[in-house]
């Protein structure tokens, strides 16, 4: 299975300033049409995750463009600019480049 | 509006089995495939496994294949998953997910169902 390892944020970020989480996984998630099959997901308290970005850097519909993923095969980021207090929560990598799917283990985003 | 309206919670026994279902609306059911995700108690998410709702075909995580079974109803635009021989291990929030056959986005969430197993 591909094993996707998230970091730690030093948090709390002070609203306004940037955050950038990163990601990364045991075997490249570049499949042979070329695209990168990372998703990044947004899960609030008590609420179900949110889809971000796919493709690693495709923002979902009616996501902020506050929200960028970045990344290469392995390695992936995903920058908040000028954080909110909207923005806290849990944020999870996913890979979906072959089965099984497999999440990160999460990163936790507080704001100051 | 894509809709995934889960049904209600679930208090079960141990060693009892537990049926919950997705129903979906606001697309064409056959065109999506429908996820399974578990999330226990302050714990992070875990793919179960998945549905091709056109012709059933599944796909499971190892470790579910012999805990999970993804079924689908094409009349009722319904995907269900039952659970078996449950154990406190098994007690999580459940959800399900569609997404794109291409792109495998998880655009749409359900609500979750908690399941409690317990005696």
């Amino acid at each position: 299975d591909i094993v996707m390892t998230q970091g730690v944020l030093p948090n709390p970020v002070p609203s306004g300033e940037s955050a950038s989480i990163t990601c990364r996984s045991s075997k490249s998630l570049v499949y042979k049409d070329g695209k990168t099959y990372l998703n990044w997901f947004l899960q609030r308290p008590g609420q179900s995750p949110q889809l971000l970005t796919y493709w690693m850097s495709t923002r979902a519909s009616g996501v902020s463009d506050r929200f960028s993923g970045s990344g290469s095969g392995t390695y992936f980021t995903l920058k908040i600019s000028r954080v909110r207090a909207e923005d806290a929560g849990v944020y999870y990598c996913q890979q979906v480049r072959e089965y099984p799917l497999t999440f990160g283990s999460g990163t936790k985003l507080e704001i100051k | 509006e894509v809709l995934l309206q889960q049904s209600g919670a679930e208090l079960v026994r141990p060693g009892s089995s537990v049926k919950i279902s997705c129903k979906a609306s606001g697309y064409t059911f056959t065109d999506y495939y429908m996820h399974w995700v578990k999330q226990r108690p302050e714990q992070g998410l875990v793919w179960i496994g998945r549905i091709n709702p056109a012709n059933g075909n599944t796909v499971y995580a190892e470790k579910f294949k012999s805990k999970a079974t993804l079924t689908a109803d094409k009349s009722s635009n319904t995907a269900y998953m039952q659970l078996s021989s449950l154990t406190s291990e098994d007690t999580a929030t459940y959800f399900c997910t569609r997404s794109g056959r291409d792109s495998y986005a998880h655009k749409n969430w359900g609500q979750g169902v908690m399941v409690t197993v317990s005696s």
